[in-house]
């Protein structure tokens, strides 16, 4: 069975770091890419970046470009996403996805709040 | 970026009846559309994958049509588990990979 569960959310202030953490089972992690995506309260999905199997394609969203650094440790079968300079607007609750074309599989998420 | 347009924002169904919600694509986008289901505190599951297959363990009440910029999600007869929010992604033209702004389907 495929699991993926994120983990590492928190609350944060602005201008605050934080890393995410997907460990993944059930599959075989290093033949697939995968993904970030978030969901504002209340909103809709938004992706945030793309990761190939070997690291070598990288992909981000505008919004979080120059902020945040997707990586994956595929001896460990685990996703992680570093979250730098964070803003109020970064509030979400965050998603692992696997990557397959669409998005096949998705985590239960990791809420990520940025308040003062 | 490819803009997806979801149409209508909430649509209210009896249980038992027909629901189709629609998609609209800014530019081709061929059939790399996929369509999610999500329940409230839930992750997105996977649905429909190349405008028209179902995901695996998805119920033949589901079923997607369209190709182009004009997409279709049809719920044959809608069960009480399928009240959810659901949305269409494209997968065609990407960096970035892009959502529809959601149909929510109630009970009316």
């Amino acid at each position: 069975e495929v699991q993926l569960v994120e983990s590492g959310g928190s609350f944060i202030q602005p201008g605050g770091s934080l890393r995410l953490s997907c460990a993944a089972s059930g599959f075989t992690f290093d033949t697939h890419a995968m993904d970030w995506v978030r969901q504002a309260p209340g909103k809709g999905l938004e992706w945030v970046s793309y990761i190939s199997s070997t690291s070598n394609t990288i992909f981000y969203a505008h919004s979080v470009k120059g902020r945040f650094t997707i990586s994956r440790d595929n001896a460990k079968n685990s996703l992680y996403l570093q979250m730098n300079s964070l803003r109020a607007e970064d509030t979400a609750v965050y998603y692992c996805a696997r990557h397959n074309w669409s998005f096949d599989y998705w985590g239960r998420g990791a809420l990520v709040t940025v308040s003062s | 970026e490819i803009v997806m347009t979801q149409s209508p924002a909430t649509l209210s169904v009896t249980p038992g009846e027909r629901a189709t919600l629609s998609c609209r694509a800014s530019q081709s986008v061929s059939t790399y559309l996929a369509w999610y289901q999500q329940k409230p505190g839930q992750a997105p599951r996977l649905l429909i994958f190349g405008a028209s297959t179902r995901a695996t363990g998805i119920p033949a009440r589901f079923s997607g049509s369209g190709s182009g910029t004009e997409f279709t999600l049809t719920i044959s007869s809608l069960q009480s588990e399928d009240f959810a929010v659901y949305y269409c992604q494209q997968y065609n033209s990407w960096p970035p990979f892009t959502f529809g702004g959601g149909t929510k389907v109630e009970i009316k």
